[in-house]
C-alpha cells in the first residue's frame, strides 16, 4: 500500500502568516492516464472533511485562493498564503492513484 | 448535493450492521461512491469504493467482512459490516467519487 508521510504533525501560526505542509509518498502517484491523484482535505473540529485541492494543484470550487497545491511524483506541498481563523483544523493529503486509497496521518493547524 | 448516513449504533463483537447513505442533488447512478472511517481521535481510513457499474474495491482490513453495494433506484449506498471487531469502532462517512462531497458521518461502536 502507498504510505503518505505528512510533515509537520502540528503547525502553530498567527493570523496572516503563510504556512506550508509537506506530503511525501512511498511511490509515484503519477497515474498511467497522465494525471496525479493527490488531494488535500481539511477537517474542521466537529465537522466532516472538505476537499480543498484535487489532482495536486486544482482548487475545488468555493475554496479561497489563499490555498494552493504543488508537487509531482512523490513530493507534494499545500500552502496557505495568509492563515485565517477559519483555516484551523486538521489537514490531510490523500492519494487516489493506487488502490487501496490512503490518507496521510494529518497536520493539525493551531493558532499561536 | 446531500449525503445522509444512517444505521449506526452499538453492536457486540462478531455481530453485523448495515449502514446506508442516502444521496440527493446529483445523478447518483452516474458516480462511484466511497466509504471512509475515522476511529475516535484518529485520522481518516479509506474503507471501500463502488463504481457506477458496481465494481468494488476494499481495504485489506475489511476485505471478506464488509460489503459495499448500491441501489440506484433508491439513490442509496450501503455498507454491510459483518464479523465486527472492536477496531471497527469509528465514524463512517460516505463520500462522492472525487471526495468532493461527504456526509455528516454515522457512529459505529463495537463493544460487549
Amino acid at each position: 500500500d502507498v504510505v503518505l508521510t505528512q510533515t509537520p504533525p502540528t503547525l502553530s501560526a498567527t493570523i496572516g502568516q503563510s504556512v506550508s505542509i509537506s506530503c511525501r509518498s512511498s511511490q509515484s502517484l503519477l497515474d498511467s492516464d497522465g494525471d496525479t491523484y493527490l488531494n488535500w482535505l481539511l477537517q474542521r473540529p466537529g465537522q466532516s472533511p472538505q476537499l480543498l485541492i484535487y489532482s495536486v494543484s486544482n482548487l475545488e470550487s468555493g475554496v479561497p485562493n489563499r490555498f494552493s497545491g504543488s508537487g509531482s511524483e512523490t513530493d507534494f506541498t499545500l500552502k496557505i498564503s495568509g492563515v485565517e481563523a477559519e483555516d484551523l483544523g486538521v489537514y490531510y493529503c490523500m492519494q487516489a492513484t493506487h488502490a487501496p486509497y490512503t490518507f496521510g496521518a494529518g497536520t493539525k493547524l493551531e493558532l499561536k | 448535493v446531500q449525503l445522509v448516513e444512517s444505521g449506526g449504533g452499538l453492536v457486540q463483537p462478531g455481530k453485523s450492521l448495515k449502514l446506508s447513505c442516502s444521496a440527493s442533488g446529483f445523478t447518483f447512478s452516474s458516480y462511484g461512491m466511497h466509504w471512509i472511517r475515522q476511529a475516535p481521535g484518529k485520522g481518516l481510513d479509506w474503507v471501500a469504493y463502488i463504481s457506477s457499474s458496481s465494481g468494488t474495491v476494499y481495504a485489506d482490513a475489511v476485505k471478506g467482512r464488509f460489503t459495499i453495494s448500491r441501489d440506484n433506484a433508491k439513490n442509496t449506498l450501503y455498507l454491510q459490516l459483518n464479523s465486527l471487531k472492536s477496531e471497527d469502532t469509528a465514524i463512517y462517512y460516505c463520500a462522492g467519487d472525487y471526495f468532493d462531497y461527504w456526509g455528516q458521518g454515522v457512529m459505529v461502536t463495537v463493544s460487549s
